[in-house]
């Protein structure tokens, strides 16, 4: 089952403008992360945020989780036509000692940036 | 190696036959991923391997899918009697650690005609 769902599921910026992607989880996690996909292979990692922080920052991309919401936005200022992706969460739920640390991804973002 | 590698690309085989897929996660990672992805949708978990723990196989839809990871380095996955509906880009992630972020290949996109 797919623990994250990504909100929307596709948005259109012109460039220049932020562009803001959300996801909601369902059961408590270790960390959460994103990755960029283009052209539907391989992903890229963007950020980890653990479960005990509440914001995190990288360049041009901001990171917000609230773990008492179970969602976390990723935030990309002043986007640029290369920023057009597909853009994934990814939560790795909180077992300890249970031996599987499963990456689980949601459906992704499809981000559009106009030049 | 330089990062994940993903064999074959592109593999094109009839209905009813069995397929290998492999991948060569980066030298020291400990953890091994494969998903799938259908056209236009998220990746689909399939299994995981940590070091020498048990793999956590609760991903895999049906007992035609089987995966090894020898030696804690390559790994395979196994489809046998492939079916339409295993068409779909099968990805292959490597980790450091468990926690730690996951590094993808290219992936393999597998058709059956």
């Amino acid at each position: 089952s797919q623990q994250g769902e990504e909100d929307p599921q596709a948005l259109s910026i012109q460039e220049g403008e932020n562009a803001t992607m959300n996801c909601s989880y369902k059961t408590s996690i270790n960390n959460l992360q994103w990755y960029r996909q283009n052209s539907g292979r391989g992903l890229v990692h963007l950020i980890l945020i653990r479960s005990n922080e509440r914001e995190k920052h990288s360049g041009r991309l901001r990171v917000t989780l609230d773990t008492s919401k179970k969602s976390s936005s990723l935030l990309i200022t002043a986007s640029r036509a290369a920023d057009t992706a597909s853009y994934f969460c990814a939560t790795v739920a909180g077992y300890s000692g249970a031996g599987s640390y499963q990456l689980t991804f949601g459906k992704g973002t499809k981000l559009s940036v106009i030049p | 190696g330089a990062g994940v590698s993903q064999s074959p690309s592109n593999k094109v085989t009839e209905k009813g036959k069995d397929v290998e897929l492999r991948c060569d996660p980066i030298s020291g990672h400990t953890a091994l991923y494969w998903y799938r992805q259908s056209l236009g949708q998220g990746l689909e978990f399939l299994i995981y391997f940590q070091g020498n723990s048990a793999p956590d196989k609760s991903g895999l839809p049906s007992d035609r899918f089987s995966a090894e990871r020898t030696g804690g380095s390559v790994s395979t996955l196994t489809i046998q009697r492939t079916q339409q509906e295993d068409s779909a880009v099968y990805l292959c992630a490597s980790s450091l650690a468990p926690n730690t972020e996951a590094f993808f290949g290219q992936g393999t996109r597998l058709t059956v005609v």
